[in-house]
């Protein structure tokens, strides 16, 4: 059964910090890797990343992919209040788009 | 754009009634997807359509839950009888296969069974 675990739960910090969150997978045949930021409505996407080693970055938000060791980080610089949010990551495996979830980070920034 | 559509986006019911949720994906994608969210469990797959045909319906969690797709524009989400425990927030997503993997989401139905 594939399988995608984040850490933390969850994390507190202050404005300005730099926070790095943590995605660790088992699955079958991995297609990508996908990172979704959800705040009180629906999941919106952020990265899809298929090859391992190179950064994607939009603004104060990056992510990384490492097949070796099955795990992507997500980091954000320079936090800020409107980052506060539940960060999912999720991963694709064999064929047909299916995602598998992980259980999310709750992130709170506080000013 | 329109993103995708959910309809209702809150439904309150009586435990053994019958819950119908609704979705229009996002024109000329062709994947559908519904998911269901709770605090316990986080964000389960439930079903997968790909060209209006059922692929993956592994995460239904029982006879109870039931869904449809007629055309490429309409899905249909039904629970019958409804249960307290099948309330959560249900959301639709749907993706264009030949882009990858990025499925975009719907704003969710979130039911509360009492």
């Amino acid at each position: 059964e594939d399988k995608v675990v984040q850490s933390p739960l969850s994390l507190v910090v202050h404005e300005g910090d730099t926070v790095t969150l943590n995605c660790s997978y088992e699955v079958t045949n991995f297609r990508s890797l996908l990172w979704y930021k959800q705040e009180k409505k629906a999941p919106t996407f952020l990265f899809m990343l298929t090859s391992s080693g190179i950064e994607k970055k939009s603004g104060r938000l990056s992510s990384i992919l490492d097949k070796k060791e099955l795990s992507s980080i997500l980091n954000i610089t320079a936090t800020q209040t409107g980052d506060s949010a539940i960060y999912l990551c999720a991963v694709e495996a064999d064929a047909g788009n299916m995602l598998t979830f992980g259980g999310g980070t709750r992130l709170m920034v506080k000013p | 754009d329109a993103g995708v559509i959910q309809s209702p986006r809150h439904e309150v019911t009586e435990m053994g009634q019958e819950v119908t949720l609704r979705c229009k994906p996002i024109s000329g994608h062709n994947s559908l997807f519904w998911y269901r969210q709770t605090m316990m469990r986080g964000l389960e797959l439930l079903i997968y359509f790909n060209n209006n045909v059922p692929i993956d319906d592994s995460g239904m969690p029982e006879d109870r839950f039931s869904a449809k797709m007629p055309n490429a524009s309409f899905s249909t989400l039904k629970i019958q009888p409804s249960e307290p425990r099948d309330s959560a927030v249900y959301f639709c997503a749907s993706s264009f296969g030949g882009r990858g993997a990025e499925q975009y989401f719907g704003p969710g139905t979130r039911l509360t069974v009492t």
